[in-house]
Order: C-alpha cells, then sequence, then structure tokens
C-alpha cells in the first residue's frame, strides 16, 4: 500500500458528462502527480501541484482542470467527455517539488466513456 | 525532448529462469533521473529503483540487478531466478534536469515490458 488514496476507483459514463476524480497524498507529502495511462498513449504526465500551488503542465486538454486544496487533496475535474478520455488516472504524491523525487502513486481510477 | 524506449514488448520465461528488460533513453540534459516501476496485475505502479545520472554503478537488491550505462543510454533492468510472483507491466521512466527550476519534476515513462513468468 503505497498510503495514496484514489477515489473512485471505476467510473463508467457517457460522452459529454463531467467527472471528478480525487486523490488524498501520503500524510506529509506536499506534491501531487497527475498521470494518464492510455493503450495508445501510455502513461503521459498530466500536471503536478505543490502545496496549493501548480508546478508543471504536461499533455493536459483544456477540457481537463485540476486543483489541490489546503489539505493537500488534489481533484482531477474531466468535462466534455470523449470516447478517448477512457483510461486509468493515476495520481502520484512526493514530499517535495524536486526533479527525480520518487513518486508514490495510488492505485489509479479506471475511467470508462461510453 | 525527451524519450524512454523499451523495444520488448512482452516477454516470457520459465520460472527461475534471468530475464532483462532493456531501456534506452535519449535526453539533452547532462543530469536526470531514471526510474523503474513496476506495475502488477492489481494495476498500481510501484517504485523500483532511481538512479541518477552521476553515478554508473550498477545497483543490486536481492533477485534484482540494475545496469546503467551512460555511453549507450541504457538502463537495463534483470531479475535473477525469476518468480511468479514478478510477473507484471514493468516500466523505465526519466525525469528531467536535476538542476532545473521547479517546473521541470514529470516523469517520461516508456511503454513498458510485460513480462510474464510461467511455472
Amino acid at each position: 500500500d503505497s498510503g495514496v488514496t484514489q477515489t473512485p476507483k471505476h467510473l463508467i459514463t457517457a460522452t459529454g458528462q463531467r467527472v471528478t476524480l480525487r486523490c488524498s497524498p501520503r500524510s506529509g507529502d506536499l506534491s501531487v502527480y497527475w498521470y494518464q495511462q492510455s493503450l495508445d498513449q501510455g502513461l503521459q504526465f498530466l500536471i503536478h501541484y505543490y502545496n496549493g500551488e501548480e508546478r508543471a503542465k504536461g499533455n493536459i486538454l483544456e477540457r481537463f482542470s485540476a486543483q489541490q486544496f489546503p489539505d493537500l487533496h488534489s481533484e482531477l475535474n474531466l468535462s466534455s467527455l470523449e470516447l478517448g478520455d477512457s483510461a486509468l488516472y493515476f495520481c502520484a504524491s512526493s514530499v517535495v517539488s524536486g526533479t527525480g523525487e520518487k513518486l508514490f502513486f495510488g492505485s489509479g481510477t479506471q475511467l470508462s466513456v461510453l | 525532448a525527451q524519450k524512454v524506449t523499451q523495444a520488448q514488448t512482452e516477454i516470457s520465461v520459465v520460472e527461475k529462469e534471468d530475464v532483462t528488460l532493456d531501456c534506452v533513453y535519449e535526453t539533452r540534459d547532462t543530469t536526470y533521473y531514471l526510474f523503474w516501476y513496476k506495475q502488477p496485475p492489481s494495476g498500481e505502479l510501484v517504485f523500483l529503483i532511481r538512479r541518477n545520472s552521476f553515478d554508473e554503478q550498477n545497483e543490486i537488491s536481492g533477485r534484482y540487478s540494475w545496469n546503467f550505462q551512460k555511453s549507450t543510454s541504457s538502463f537495463n533492468f534483470t531479475i535473477t531466478a525469476s518468480q511468479v510472483v514478478d510477473s507484471a507491466v514493468y516500466f523505465c521512466a526519466l525525469s528531467g534536469d536535476v538542476w532545473s527550476n521547479f517546473g521541470n519534476e514529470k516523469l517520461t515513462f516508456g511503454t513498458g515490458t510485460r513480462l510474464t513468468i510461467i511455472p
């Protein structure tokens, strides 16, 4: 158990809908990262937050947004969902924000868009 | 741009055999970190090792060993005396410049190698 909690584990929704994925980092970790794992794109970095502030953006669509709250949990919001958004979404956390930090990954949220 | 190539899509070996997973990377950074993560059938990503580009010394942890060769931009992973529990997808990953400013903490992952250990 990595200590990173992601909810829900599975999410089935329809095209055009909006969903929110939640991540609770390990106790004491200030950094939260979101990654998307899909069959065609593999594991792609989406966004990184450190202590409530956005630090880096990767290949994140404009339809997607994220935030980190004062209690350090994070939410990834996906809107106007398309079939291609179906993927496993991982959250990871680390103590600090530095290149090369060891990341602790949650079990992921499997999103299926029908 | 950074790139990680894991040319072996799938490997199957019989239990107790040794197996090596290849990883080749591309980066313009002079300093960086390399990682291996394991994704068992349950789906989570499990950290295995981190190696910085300063240190080319090979590392051994139990049945696992890693061979880092900067000259060939490779960071290969060997499992000795494989076990059924080693069956998983293994990802090699690369970080950005160690000395960069904040904002470069993302990992670039390879496409993974699915390892199946046959009992």
